[in-house]
């Protein structure tokens, strides 16, 4: 069983949907990472929590640390969107590493 | 203001070749982090550097993979002798430091073994 696991793995949506992707990790952390990655692209951070909940214009993550549970949302959906969007969390222990999740596609559709 | 900046972005090499892929942190980052992304697999940590030091390397191949970054230059991860195997993006990432550090990714190199 992976350490960091995310659901689903693959989401298809219509432009303007409400989407969640959900993470659960199985270790103590110290921080959890959200990222996103284009095709044959870079990868950009998009939040790092530790505790609580953070928003960014459409995209809004949480966090609840005693369920080891993180979302991502993205509000208004929009074909841009389009992308893998990666869990990674820092572990308590060999803090200097993150371990990822395999990442959930998504595709918007307009 | 540059980003992380990795080079080159695509190489091809032959069975037997050597790889270097260079990876220049964020101005002022003196952590350094590889990461490799085999294809249709996830990321997975290869290594964590300081400047002149390797901190981390429990994600390395035991063989033909090194890697450093010295104090004056880019942070050099070095494929000796590439088999197929290693075809894959290799992508780095700075930090100031930290244990919470915020993370930066560079663009990737995606290194591809005929």
């Amino acid at each position: 069983k992976n350490e960091v696991e995310q659901s689903p793995q693959n989401l298809t949506a219509q432009e303007g949907e409400f989407i969640t992707i959900n993470c659960s990790y199985s270790v103590g952390i110290s921080a959890l990472h959200w990222l996103q990655q284009h095709p044959g692209g870079g990868i950009v951070s998009l939040f790092m929590l530790s505790s609580g909940k953070k928003k960014h214009g459409r995209l809004i993550a949480t966090i609840n640390i005693q369920e080891k549970h993180s979302s991502l949302h993205i509000t208004a959906s929009h074909p841009r969107d389009s992308a893998v969007y990666i869990c990674a969390v820092r572990p308590m222990r060999g803090a200097q590493k993150l371990v990822f999740g395999q990442g959930t596609r998504l595709t918007i559709n307009p | 203001n540059a980003g992380v900046m990795q080079n080159p972005r695509h190489l091809v090499r032959r069975r037997g070749q050597e790889a270097r892929l260079r990876c220049s942190p964020m101005k002022g980052h003196s952590h350094v982090y590889w990461y490799r992304q085999l294809p249709e697999e996830g990321l997975k940590f290869m290594v964590y550097l300081q400047k002149e030091n390797i901190i981390d390397e429990s994600g390395m191949p035991k063989e033909r993979f090194s890697a450093e970054f010295p104090k004056e230059g880019p942070s050099i991860l070095r494929i000796q002798q590439v088999v197929r195997g290693d075809s894959a993006a290799y992508f780095c990432a700075s930090s100031g430091g930290s244990d919470t550090g915020e993370l930066f990714f560079g663009e990737g190199s995606r290194l591809t073994v005929l």
